[in-house]
């Protein structure tokens, strides 16, 4: 089965840093990655999918990118609403997600 | 688009729940339509997934064989069969349209309804 690697688990910043999350592949899926943000208490909500496809809705300051086994979310400038927890996906076969990224304040 | 969840709540080991997820504002046999849960204070876990006409299904290894997903697409429905529960398979269960199929990512997601499964 194909394991995802997310990294790191949890990492502090301020507003207006740039942030960068990993997920890696254990094999080759191609460009079927997505990426969610969850907030405390609340359901997860899709920022990207197909790897760098942004949702409609979604701030320009979140993209996405990689192919085969590394891809990337970056915000380019984070703001106070984008404290959260972030998850990748892939859906390459079965759905499975990555173990999160926590993003809290420095 | 909105999707809500009921049928959750305690239960004891080795008993049985039933799930369900109301979809409005979409055409719902347009869409595969999955569940994925998540343990209090943990990750996210795809359950199963069933496609537009019910024809293909899925399941995690986790739950196959002790979960049964349905749809009924007359009353925009969707249903999980849980039967011999464990304590392990207490989470929020959240229902999620699957714009791609069975193996898919998800773009709504509902609110959730939380499973606890204990004696």
């Amino acid at each position: 089965a194909i394991q995802l690697t997310q990294s790191p688990s949890s990492l502090s910043a301020s507003v207006g840093d740039r942030v960068t999350i990993t997920c890696r592949a254990s094999q080759d899926i191609s460009g079927a990655l997505a990426w969610y943000q969850q907030k405390p208490g609340k359901s997860p909500r899709l920022l990207i999918y197909d790897a760098s496809t942004l949702e409609s809705g979604v701030p320009s300051r979140f993209s996405g990118s990689g192919s085969t086994t590394d891809f990337t979310l970056t915000i380019s400038s984070l703001q106070p609403e984008d404290f959260a927890t972030y998850y990748c996906q892939h859906f390459y076969s079965s759905p499975l997600f990555g173990g999160g990224t926590k993003v809290d304040l420095k | 688009v909105q999707l809500v969840e009921s049928g959750g709540g305690l239960v004891q080991p080795g008993r049985s729940l039933r799930l369900s997820c109301v979809a409005s504002g979409f055409t719902f046999d347009d869409y595969a339509m999955h569940w994925v849960r998540q343990a209090p204070g943990k990750g996210l876990e795809w359950v199963s997934g069933i496609n537009w006409n019910s024809g293909t299904t899925g399941y995690a290894d986790s739950v196959k064989g002790r979960f049964t997903l349905s749809r009924d697409n007359a009353k925009s429905s969707l249903f999980l069969q849980l039967n011999s529960l464990r304590p392990e398979d207490t989470a929020f269960y959240y229902c999620a349209r699957g714009p791609y199929g069975v193996v898919t990512h998800f773009d709504y997601w509902g609110q959730g309804t939380l499973v606890t499964v204990s004696s």
